[in-house]
């Protein structure tokens, strides 16, 4: 019930392309899901995130879609670029304290140019 | 600092011996977290700790591992008698405690390998 599935492991997607990641979860507990990027050598850094009272949220070129129903949540990078290259993770977590953030097992981008 | 630092950054150890490492979380940040990320896998949680509240080590994958914090300061994890399946990152992250703030800081990690 604590996991999360992230899809796919690894994905090739030429400049301009949209990039599109996968997440799923078990726990409909789960209230607060953000995405993290994480570039070689260097800490994982929060993308973008969202509640579940909302499908959607917006920023930049970064898109996330969330299907409460289905307990799925999705990232969409518009118009990707080289410099987008970096592993990708979701998470998950309940939003109150005592609770970690458990994390998909990545996706590793690469944006050809 | 500005952000959550962790040291040594590299620690290359023989087979068998402990190791001790630190995570300085940001400022005022009452959650700390710390993962683990084998070469080229994802991030596998080890312990949580939040305030004062009793920490979650449900990921602590054996009791080689343990982890202290001393109030909302710094927070060692040590491996004891480590194995060669230790090698990895060990990443910290620390986040203001509950409500709308739950976005966890990141520490660059500290590469361990096991000789």
């Amino acid at each position: 019930q604590q996991q999360v599935k992230q899809s796919p492991q690894s994905l090739i997607v030429q400049k301009g392309g949209i990039s599109i990641i996968n997440c799923a979860y078990e726990n409909t507990a789960f209230d607060y899901f953000p995405w993290y990027q994480q570039f070689p050598g260097k800490g994982p850094a929060l993308l973008i995130a969202i509640r579940p009272d909302v499908s959607e949220k917006k920023e930049g070129r970064f898109t996330i879609s969330f299907n409460k129903s289905a307990k799925q949540f999705s990232l969409h990078i518009m118009d990707s670029q080289p410099g987008d290259s970096a592993t990708y993770f979701c998470a998950a977590t309940l939003n109150q304290a005592g609770t970690a953030l458990i994390f998909g097992k990545g996706t590793t981008l690469s944006v050809s140019s | 600092g500005a952000g959550v630092s962790q040291s040594p950054s590299n620690k290359v150890t023989e087979k068998g011996k402990d190791v001790e490492l630190r995570c300085d979380p940001i400022s005022g940040h009452t959650a700390l977290y710390w993962y683990r990320q084998r070469l080229g896998q994802g991030l596998e949680f080890l312990i949580y700790f939040q305030g004062n509240s009793a920490p979650d080590k449900s990921g602590l994958p054996s009791d080689r591992f343990s982890a202290e914090r001393t109030g909302e300061s710094v927070s060692t994890l040590t491996i004891q008698r480590t194995q060669q399946e230790d090698s990895a990152v060990y990443l910290c992250a620390s986040s203001l405690r509950g409500g709308k703030n739950t976005e966890a800081f990141f520490g660059q990690g500290t590469r361990l390998t096991v000789v």
